[in-house]
């Protein structure tokens, strides 16, 4: 499979709880970006990385919020004291910037997050 | 302010109709692009069709044509000759900037296509 994938693809978790989601993209992609969607809306942007570097984070990232791609390949985004406003589809997307192309981005399944 | 404006929540159309799904955006940039996605009920994002904003033809894949309107702001999703498969979500989206990382998309349009 040479798709994006997500682990896992569901996680029920109670408010106050630790969560982490992975993201392993596109072997050769050296971007990776992360979004969330909540329910009746589009995907808003969180982050991006471009190798294990983070060089956005939209202010919709609280201080709850952490994502990490430590050698450049599969990203982690852990929320910490999760809270039931969190309670949205994660979906995490990768790309391979060329001159030639328009960087397309290649999203994954997603991670369904619950907080009770 | 909104960037993508879908107008249309949700709307039916029979099988081997046209369909044509509004999109309005708003940017200050000279230089955008402009994507349209598709989003099954098993959440995936399915990209459709790219149009940069200095592409002078209108983008074509497959059933799936852009009606860019760079004056007006608009950049319809047609899709010709529907078919039961198309039933999904679709998502207007916009990349601001050259290479900009970024994409900001619409709260997006339910289709059902209807047999």
């Amino acid at each position: 499979d040479t798709g994006v994938s997500q682990n896992p693809r569901h996680k029920i978790t109670k408010r106050g709880q630790n969560v982490t989601f992975r993201c392993d993209p596109i072997s050769e992609h050296n971007r990776l970006y992360w979004y969330r969607q909540t329910l009746g809306q589009g995907p808003e942007f969180l982050t991006y990385f471009q190798n294990e570097a983070q060089l956005e984070k939209s202010r919709l990232l609280s201080d709850r919020f952490s994502a990490e791609r430590p050698k450049g390949s599969f990203s982690t985004l852990e929320i910490q004291r999760t809270e039931q406003g969190d309670s949205a589809m994660y979906l995490c997307a990768s790309s391979f910037p060329d001159a030639g192309t328009f960087n397309e981005q290649f999203f994954g399944p997603g991670t369904r997050l619950t907080v009770l | 302010a909104q960037k993508i404006t879908q107008t249309q929540p949700g709307m039916f159309v029979q099988e081997k109709e046209a369909v044509t799904l509004d999109c309005t955006y708003d940017t200050s940039d000279q230089s955008y692009g402009l994507f349209w996605y598709k989003q099954p009920s098993s959440g995936e994002m399915i990209f459709l069709i790219y149009q940069g904003s200095y592409d002078e033809q209108n983008a074509t894949e497959g059933r799936y044509s852009l009606n860019f309107q760079k004056a007006r702001k608009s950049a319809n999703l047609v899709i010709s000759a529907s078919q039961l498969g198309d039933s999904a979500m679709y998502f207007c989206a916009m990349r601001e900037g050259p290479r900009d990382d970024k994409i900001i998309f619409g709260k997006g349009t339910r289709l059902h296509i209807l047999p």
